[in-house]
């Protein structure tokens, strides 16, 4: 089966610009979730979608971050005005249900802000 | 709230040595414990998991963990690496009960296997 899909890998932008990153899980999986990896730390979510509802949301800034999932597939995550703490690796995993369901990750985009 | 330390930020071994990965989780209730793998170039995949039973949980490619409940640890073993083991190492926790449980990761062990 396909795993998750993300683009872009890599994304360099400077300080206070925005910058969108785009997920498609695997087919099928009702639960979308977005991380953020910074380097030397483990993932650490940011939000959880059950189909295109929020489930979990309390580690995300939402006074720069947000993330939509419109029609329950596809999920972009969004940053403005970035800073230079956001420099890491964005992380979106998907699972057939929430709860104790394996995640299953993508590849990442890598983000550096300058 | 639920954390996981791990206490190994780099370990490098010879090939056909004894692996042991520290795992300590802090969390009040019933646990449910993973460890994730993370080979240079891919994506974090899912080594094996605990939600109840036998202690000793057997996953993917020879690696097993023991969850001993009155050290909170959940280590990962493996008798005899090879150097395709090289990769970064995750150990994370997710707590059950009502309301929802993020899964909450380590910091994460880089292992080297040197040929």
């Amino acid at each position: 089966e396909a795993g998750v899909a993300q683009s872009p890998r890599y994304k360099i932008i400077e300080k206070r610009q925005s910058v969108a990153f785009w997920c498609n899980p695997i087919s099928g999986h009702a639960t979308l979730y977005w991380y953020q990896q910074i380097l030397g730390q483990g993932p650490k979510l940011l939000i959880q979608f059950q189909n295109n509802g929020v489930v979990d949301d309390s580690q995300l800034p939402k006074d720069r971050f947000s993330a939509e999932r419109l029609k329950g597939v596809d999920s972009t995550l969004k940053i403005q005005p970035a800073k230079l703490e956001d420099s890491a690796v964005y992380l979106c995993a998907s699972s057939v249900g929430g709860g104790l369901q394996p995640q299953h990750f993508g590849d990442g985009t890598r983000l550096s802000i300058l | 709230a639920q954390s996981v330390s791990q206490h190994n930020h780099h370990v490098i071994l010879s090939e056909a040595a004894s692996l042991e990965l520290g795992c300590n989780y802090s969390y009040g209730g019933t646990v449910n414990l993973f460890w994730y793998v993370q080979y240079p170039g891919q994506h974090l995949q899912l080594l094996l998991k605990y939600f109840s039973g036998d202690p000793l949980v057997k996953g993917i490619k020879g690696f097993e963990a023991e969850f001993i409940k009155s050290k909170f640890s959940f280590n990962l073993r493996k008798p005899s690496v090879q150097w395709s083991d090289t990769a970064e190492y995750f150990c994370a926790v997710k707590g059950s009960g009502a309301g929802s449980y993020q899964l909450t990761f380590g910091k994460g062990t880089k292992l080297s296997v040197i040929p």
